[in-house]
Parts: structure tokens; C-alpha cells; sequence
């Protein structure tokens, strides 16, 4: 079965610029979940999506950050404006259920100058 | 709150050699604990988790509740074993992953 699907792969984008980023999860997975991987820190959750609706975004940077999943399957995550300290790999994964195995994406690298 | 400690960074071995990665964990409940593996240019996977009780690439891990550890086990290193692994817990129901940060293990020839 195709893997979790992410794009960009890679993204520089100057302070107090936008960005966005696109996940594809695996057909089938109820379960979408973004998270946010500074260089050397392992990957903390910003929002978890249970079809269309949100379960968890309490660490989700909400002045800035916002996602959505309108349709229950693809999702997207922005940053709006980005700070120097969002650097860092996004990573999207997915699950058939919230207690399911999680299988992630390839991610996208995300530099702000 | 949850806690998950790796305390090293970075553990080279020899191939054959035994290899344990240390995972330590701060929570009163009953969690779940997992191993996920990343290697060189690959995505972020499942190794194996505490409940199934499994052996994957040879590699095992026991939920030692007296200590609140979690330590990743293979008795003989393999140079493709080298790679970034962490350890994660997760409370019990619908809550969220919480990732230590991360060990890198280079096996050497």
C-alpha cells in the first residue's frame, strides 16, 4: 500500500512569511496526526485529526499555527507569520485508529531565515 | 506530565557486540511504551511496542515498571542497525505520543 504522503519536501521561506504544507495519509486511516521535530528533539504533537474533527491540538501554537482536514482524509498545516524558532522537520502520520500502530511520512524540512 | 529520558545522544558498538538502548520514563500510570527506528534517509517507523512482546531484527525490550524503564536490547549488533531510535510512551485511551530524544547508534566494523 502507497505510504503516508507529504509536500513540500523541503521549504526556505523568509520571517513573518507564510507557509503551508500538504499530508496525504495512508487510504483508509481515520487517524491524522502533525508533528513537529526540532533538531535534536524527538517529535512532539502539535494536532491530532480524527476524520474531519480535531481530538487534541493542545500544543499547537494557535496565534500562528493553524490545520485542517475538511474532508476527513488530506490535511494542512500553516504557519502564519513564521518566527525563526518554527525551524524544523513537520511530520505528518497516520493510523487506522487512535490505539492503531502510527506510520509516518517522509516529512518536510523547514528552514526560516 | 509524561516524561520520556534517553540519556544517550549517541552509542557506538562494535558489530557483534551487545547493544542496549537506555529509555526512562516518568508517569504514574500503566502506559504503553514503544521503540521507533529511523534510518539513513528513511521515515520515522515502528520497531516494536511493550504489549506485543515481540522480537523484531532481533531486538527486544521489557517494561520494567519498578525502574520505569524501558531499556531496547540485540545481543549481536549488525552494521544496519545503525540508525536514530527513539523511545516513546503513551497514556492509555486517545492521547498522544510522547517521544524521548532520540539515541543514534552506529554500529561500527
Amino acid at each position: 500500500e502507497a505510504g503516508v504522503a507529504q509536500s513540500p519536501r523541503y521549504k526556505i521561506i523568509e520571517k513573518r512569511q507564510s507557509v503551508a504544507f500538504w499530508c496525504n495519509p495512508i487510504s483508509g486511516h481515520a487517524t491524522l496526526y502533525w508533528y513537529q521535530q526540532i533538531l535534536g528533539q524527538g517529535p512532539k504533537l502539535l494536532i491530532q485529526f480524527q476524520n474531519n474533527g480535531v481530538v487534541d491540538d493542545s500544543q499547537l501554537p494557535k496565534d500562528r499555527f493553524s490545520a485542517e482536514r475538511l474532508k476527513g482524509v488530506d490535511s494542512t498545516l500553516k504557519i502564519q507569520p513564521a518566527k525563526l524558532e518554527d525551524s524544523a522537520v513537520y511530520l505528518c502520520a497516520s493510523s487506522l485508529a487512535p490505539e492503531e500502530t502510527q506510520y509516518f511520512g517522509p516529512g518536510t524540512r523547514l528552514l526560516v531565515l | 506530565a509524561q516524561r520520556v529520558t534517553q540519556p544517550e545522544k549517541l552509542l557506538s558498538v562494535f558489530k557483534g557486540a551487545p547493544v542496549e538502548l537506555k529509555c526512562n520514563y516518568s508517569y504514574s500510570g500503566s502506559p504503553e511504551l514503544f521503540w521507533y527506528v529511523q534510518y539513513s534517509r528513511q521515515r520515522l517507523q515502528l520497531l516494536l511496542r511493550h504489549i506485543s512482546r515481540e522480537s523484531i531484527k532481533g531486538f527486544t525490550a521489557d517494561l520494567n515498571k519498578g525502574e520505569t524503564s524501558f531499556h531496547l536490547k540485540k545481543p549481536f549488533a549488525q552494521e544496519e542497525d545503525s540508525a536514530m531510535y527513539y523511545c516513546a510512551l503513551k497514556k492509555a485511551g486517545n492521547t498522544p505520543l510522547v517521544f524521548g530524544k532520540g539515541t543514534r547508534l552506529s554500529v561500527i566494523a
